[in-house]
């Protein structure tokens, strides 16, 4: 089975501080997402990744930088979290074949910035 | 920009009854992918069914069906015998052929009542 983890599930940080989310995938996908996922807005890109070292901003980057050093981990970064960041974030990897590949999620991560 | 629209934030069906969850897009392309997702309350994305644009016939999966209308841009979701494990949270997707990221709807809560 695909595994993609993510490594805190509920996270409560201060304004103001430095924040990192980890999603590390065990398949060996080319891509993988960072998504943010609020209520009556859905899922929204913030960052995505079809190589090591390389990324791409989503539709939502401001605020957030990205690195992938290794294909297995991508993390995602707030440089300096905000209340508005408050959100659930998702991580998902899929293969970089065009034939319609499922993208195969983590199980979010619920950020509470204060 | 291409966007997906679901008209509909909650839906609640009876056990054993059949319902529609509702989806829109709207694009340029005439290659391309459209998925459901449903979102547990455990939060992990599960892919429900998928339809590539160029097939005519509407895919389906077990208890799961989709209608699509190409010219209309509709994608809805027929769910028949409904079954309590059936309550979650699902969203349209659409990725465009080539391109590697996935755009959501706003999602439609759905309800099983027993």
């Amino acid at each position: 089975d695909v595994k993609v983890t993510q490594s805190s599930r509920y996270l409560v940080k201060r304004t103001g501080e430095k924040v990192f989310l980890e999603c590390v995938q065990d398949m060996d996908h080319e891509n993988m997402f960072w998504y943010r996922q609020d209520p009556g807005l859905g899922l929204r890109l913030i960052y995505f990744s079809y190589d090591v070292k390389m990324k791409e901003k989503g539709d939502i980057p401001e605020g957030y930088s990205v690195s992938r050093e290794k294909k297995e981990r991508f993390s995602l970064i707030l440089e300096s979290a905000s209340t508005n960041q408050t959100s659930m974030y998702l991580c998902a990897s899929s293969l970089l074949r065009d034939g319609g590949e499922k993208l195969f999620f983590g199980s979010g991560t619920q950020l509470s910035v204060l | 920009a291409q966007t997906v629209t679901q008209s509909q934030p909650e839906m609640s069906v009876q056990e054993a009854e059949t319902v529609t969850l509702s989806c829109t897009y709207d694009t340029s392309e005439s290659d391309y992918y459209l998925f459901w997702y449903k979102q547990p309350p455990s939060r992990q994305m599960i892919l429900v069914i998928r339809q590539e644009a160029y097939k005519q016939q509407n895919a389906t999966e077990n208890r799961f069906s989709v209608n699509f209308q190409k010219a209309a841009k509709s994608f809805s979701l027929k769910i028949s015998d409904s079954q309590l494990g059936d309550a979650a949270m699902y969203f349209c997707a659409y990725r465009i052929q080539g391109a590697q990221k996935l755009v959501f709807g706003q999602g439609t809560r759905l309800t099983i009542n027993p």
